[in-house]
């Protein structure tokens, strides 16, 4: 089974501190999704990445960046953490197209680090 | 730009069959998902239907697609408390290479 794991399941920071959220897959998967979930708004991607040192905007990465040193970890950067980021944030990963099994571009998600800014 | 509407909310009795409803605007989607978020976790695949499908079903599940309205649903028959939770209906957009999901539709069984 696909194993994502995330650092923490809940977080409390204070405003204008920096934050880092975890994520670790276990799967050799190339593409790996960090999103926010907020009620009545869904999903939102933030950042993706679809390879080591490789990192793509999504809809909405102002305030946030991302690290993908490794295939197996990708972090996002809350630089300077504000209370309208407080939010549910869920990571996931994917294989590639090529790679892709019968179910075609399923993402694999994380349990969720629920953080609090305030 | 790609969409996906679902509405926010349904209630129902247990016994009883739950329909979940999700519209999209990408008519060039080759995939489609239904997800199911428990509460305090992460989002864990249903089942998925490739757009050449009408129908896909697994077990209590059914999936109905229809390409013309761009309309998919999720069918859960004999809705059990287990099932409370919420779904989400995603597409993936060629275009963009990425999955649109939608809002989340929280479904509350009543015992």
């Amino acid at each position: 089974d696909v194993k994502v794991t995330q650092s923490s399941r809940y977080l409390v920071k204070r405003t204008g501190e920096k934050v880092f959220l975890e994520c670790v897959q276990d799967m050799d998967h190339e593409n790996m999704f960090w999103y926010r979930q907020d009620p009545g708004l869904g999903l939102r991607l933030i950042y993706f990445s679809y390879d080591v040192k490789m990192k793509e905007k999504g809809d909405i990465p102002e305030g946030y960046s991302v690290s993908r040193e490794k295939k197996e970890r990708f972090s996002l950067i809350l630089e300077s953490a504000s209370t309208n980021q407080t939010s549910m944030y869920l990571c996931a990963s994917s294989p590639t197209a090529g790679r892709a099994g019968a179910g075609g571009y399923e993402q694999y998600f994380g349990p969720g680090t629920r953080l609090t800014v305030t | 730009g790609e969409d996906v509407e679902q509405s926010l909310f349904l209630s129902v009795r247990e016994g009883d069959s739950s329909v979940i409803n999700c519209t999209y605007t990408d008519s060039s989607s080759t995939y489609l998902y239904w997800y199911k978020q428990e509460p305090g976790a992460g989002l864990q695949l249903l089942t998925y239907i490739f757009s050449n499908m009408d129908m896909k079903q697994d077990q209590r599940l059914t999936v109905l697609l229809n390409k013309k309205d761009k309309h998919l649903s999720l069918r859960i028959a004999d809705t059990q408390t287990g099932d409370s939770a919420i779904y989400f209906c995603a597409e993936w957009a060629r275009a963009t290479n990425k999955l649109i999901f939608g809002t989340g539709t929280l479904l509350a069984v009543q015992p």
